[in-house]
């Protein structure tokens, strides 16, 4: 597609139930991002990934996230048990690769946990 | 830790105003710039980045931005705003992969 493609757009759960928020990058983008952004905060980062692996996981909030992205295209972010704190926008970003820096972002999937 | 902080929470201007959004970043290292807009009910879209050479940079839209390396600054500005810069500004710091935000600043600019 021509841009960053999340979804679902809007996603609403209820307290301890699983979720699974998918990003599909720009075609040849070979970096992957996953931020949170809770309102009234900038992006906070989550993960990242070159190519299938994780280069970086430091963001991810415990052990109740996990990304992939098995064929180094798609993502999946997962959430188990989730709690009201987890609610937010999960932005997920691409970009050709590490040096270039610029990242393109999607329109972000709006996560309510109740 | 890595951070980047930005002063103004909420800024409101009139049209023809001008514009500066402070920006500092507390990394140590060589560092990549950048800023990003979110225009209402949009997406991050990048405004300008600053990756090395002229400290004074030009984005999109009249926008730029100059690092100063001492102050660990890169301040945004644009000479005269219009309405329909209203919007999130967000400044960006990057180094190698580790790409942190900073809480942003809404602009608020009255026709």
């Amino acid at each position: 597609g021509a841009g960053v493609s999340q979804t679902p757009s809007n996603k609403v759960t209820e307290k301890g139930k699983y979720v699974e928020l998918r990003c599909d990058p720009i075609s040849g983008h070979t970096a992957l991002y996953w931020y949170r952004q809770s309102l009234g905060q900038g992006p906070e980062f989550l993960i990242y990934f070159q190519g299938t692996g994780a280069a970086d996981d430091s963001g991810l909030p415990n052990d109740r996230f996990f990304a992939v992205r098995p064929e180094g295209s798609v993502s999946t972010l997962k959430i188990q048990r989730t709690e009201r704190g987890d609610s937010a926008v999960y932005l997920c970003a691409s970009s050709w690769d590490i040096n270039t820096g610029e990242l393109f972002f999607g329109e972000g999937s709006r996560l309510t946990v109740l | 830790a890595q951070s980047v902080s930005q002063h103004n929470h909420h800024v409101i201007l009139s049209e023809a105003a001008s514009l500066e959004l402070g920006c500092n970043y507390s990394y140590g290292g060589t560092v990549n710039l950048f800023w990003y807009v979110q225009y209402p009910g949009q997406h991050l879209q990048l405004l300008l980045k600053y990756f090395s050479g002229d400290p004074l940079v030009k984005g999109i839209k009249g926008f730029e931005a100059e690092f100063i390396k001492s102050k660990f600054s890169f301040n945004l500005r644009k000479p005269s705003v219009q309405w329909s810069d209203t919007a999130e500004y967000f400044c960006a710091a990057r180094l190698v992969n580790d790409m942190r935000f900073g809480a942003g600043t809404r602009l608020t600019v009255k026709p």
